[in-house]
């Protein structure tokens, strides 16, 4: 199983909006809506921003927002801040009943 | 509240094991299954496998399958990793991660565990 592409990086100024892609195949991210998407700050542990696809746990900033068209997901983060910059990993389920992750986008706020 | 707390770090010669503890608490643990996920120096995240809530069925990810064991212990509240034939490129910091039945997604995770294999 290869990992969902993600661009290795993406920058914004604050206040405005990214989007990160998460690409893979028809198996995965095309196939279920259980794609998910968790930000990660270096030595901590991941926390979750979005699941399956487009839903938003309790307590998670609304500016953050997930879509899916065929077998591309994407995070957008509106009104970007200092405190959002992470590595951004995406995840789907599989077709062979496991999971995948996204090689990881690594947000700058300029 | 909702803890996943793991066992220190380890350090191993290629060729050895590892066993890694992830004790939970503050819910119903026999309701949720557990995923192992790592992490590389340098590298991105990488899903390893997934014991569920049963108990007796696990899946694993092709690239580890044969060298990893997934177990849990429902008196302790415990899932355990196991990893064998460690060579240098298992380096990495291991998470436990917490799924809802048939949610999927991890909505809980511990805060790692690095495992060091080193000559």
């Amino acid at each position: 199983q290869s990992a969902l592409t993600q661009p290795a990086s993406v920058s914004g100024s604050p206040g405005q909006s990214i989007t990160i892609s998460c690409t893979g195949t028809s198996s995965d991210v095309g196939g279920y809506n259980y794609v998910s998407w968790y930000q990660h700050h270096p030595g901590k542990a991941p926390k979750l921003m979005i699941y399956g696809v487009s839903s938003r746990p309790s307590g998670v900033s609304n500016r953050f927002s997930g879509s899916k068209s065929g077998n591309t997901a994407s995070l957008t983060i509106s009104g970007l801040q200092a405190e959002d910059e992470a590595d951004y990993y995406c995840t789907s389920y599989t077709s062979s009943f496991t999971y995948v992750f996204g090689t990881g986008t690594k947000v700058t706020v300029l | 509240q909702v803890q996943l707390v793991q066992s220190g770090a380890e350090v191993r010669k290629p060729g050895a094991s590892v066993k890694v503890s992830c004790k939970a608490s503050g819910y119903t643990f026999s309701s949720y299954h557990m995923h192992w996920v790592r992490q590389a120096p340098g590298q991105g995240l990488e899903w390893m496998g997934i014991i569920k809530s049963s108990g007796t069925t696990t899946i694993y990810a092709h690239s580890f399958q044969g060298r990893v064991t997934m177990t849990r212990d429902t008196s302790t509240s415990t899932v355990y990793m196991e990893l064998s034939s460690l060579r240098s490129e298992d380096t990495a910091v291991y998470y436990c991660a917490r799924e809802g039945v048939a949610t999927f997604y991890f909505d809980y995770w511990g805060q790692g565990t690095l495992v060091t294999v080193s000559s």
